[in-house]
């Protein structure tokens, strides 16, 4: 079964800080490595997604994943207090089954 | 476009009570996930339908939880005696599968709890 670790449990940055978030996972082949976000009370959303080794930009979004290291991680740029939230990484894996980390929650102090 | 919808938005229970949890998926995806998210964890898959087929229920605790999806469009989860550890939040999510692309869509959950 897929295990997803996210490190840390939580962080605080200020305002227009960089946001760096890390998540390992356990199978090398699994098919692709998602980070949702979940604010208090709401389901989690989709933010961006990676399949292959290497980096993927959206905005001010990063996502970096090293398939032989079995470690991928996000980088939110010029962090807003609307990005205070739980940031969730989710792996796909065979069967299509996607499993979630506990998550990293974010505060971000103006 | 409507998102996924879920029913009630709370539910409090004593140990022994059935409680039943309602979700509308977003119009045209085909394929229906429940979720279960206890406080300060990440969700964990209980159960999910293709159209109106089971594809893997082997999370689900089958002595007391049942899913249905009679026409393919809503779902019902059924929790027949609830436990003190049956305290959660159950999401529900769509999606139209075809591809490793395919992108979940949760609605806002049933916040349950069992006194």
């Amino acid at each position: 079964q897929e295990k997803v670790q996210q490190s840390p449990e939580s962080l605080i940055v200020p305002e227009g800080a960089m946001s760096s978030l890390n998540c390992t996972f356990s199978n090398s082949a699994s098919q692709s490595i998602w980070w949702y976000q979940q604010h208090p009370g709401k389901g989690p959303e989709a933010l961006i997604s990676i399949f292959s080794n290497g980096n993927k930009k959206e905005g001010r979004l990063t996502v970096y994943l090293n398939r032989a290291s079995l470690h991928v991680s996000l980088h939110i740029r010029d962090s807003q207090p609307s990005d205070s939230a739980v940031y969730l990484c989710a792996v796909r894996s065979a069967g299509n089954k996607l499993t979630f980390g506990i998550g990293t929650r974010v505060l971000v102090r103006p | 476009e409507a998102g996924v919808t879920q029913s009630p938005r709370y539910a409090v229970l004593q140990e022994g009570q059935a409680v039943s949890f309602w979700c509308d998926p977003i119009s045209g995806h085909d394929t229906l996930y429940w979720y279960q998210q206890p406080r300060d964890q990440g969700p964990q898959l209980l159960v999910y339908f293709r159209d109106e087929a089971v594809i893997d229920n082997s999370q689900l605790p089958s002595d007391r939880f049942s899913a249905v999806r009679p026409k393919g469009t809503n779902s019902t989860l059924k929790i027949q005696s609830a436990k003190q550890g049956d305290t959660a939040t159950y999401l529900c999510a769509s999606s139209f599968w075809g591809y490793s692309a395919e992108t979940l869509y949760f609605g806002s959950g049933t916040r349950l709890t069992v006194l």
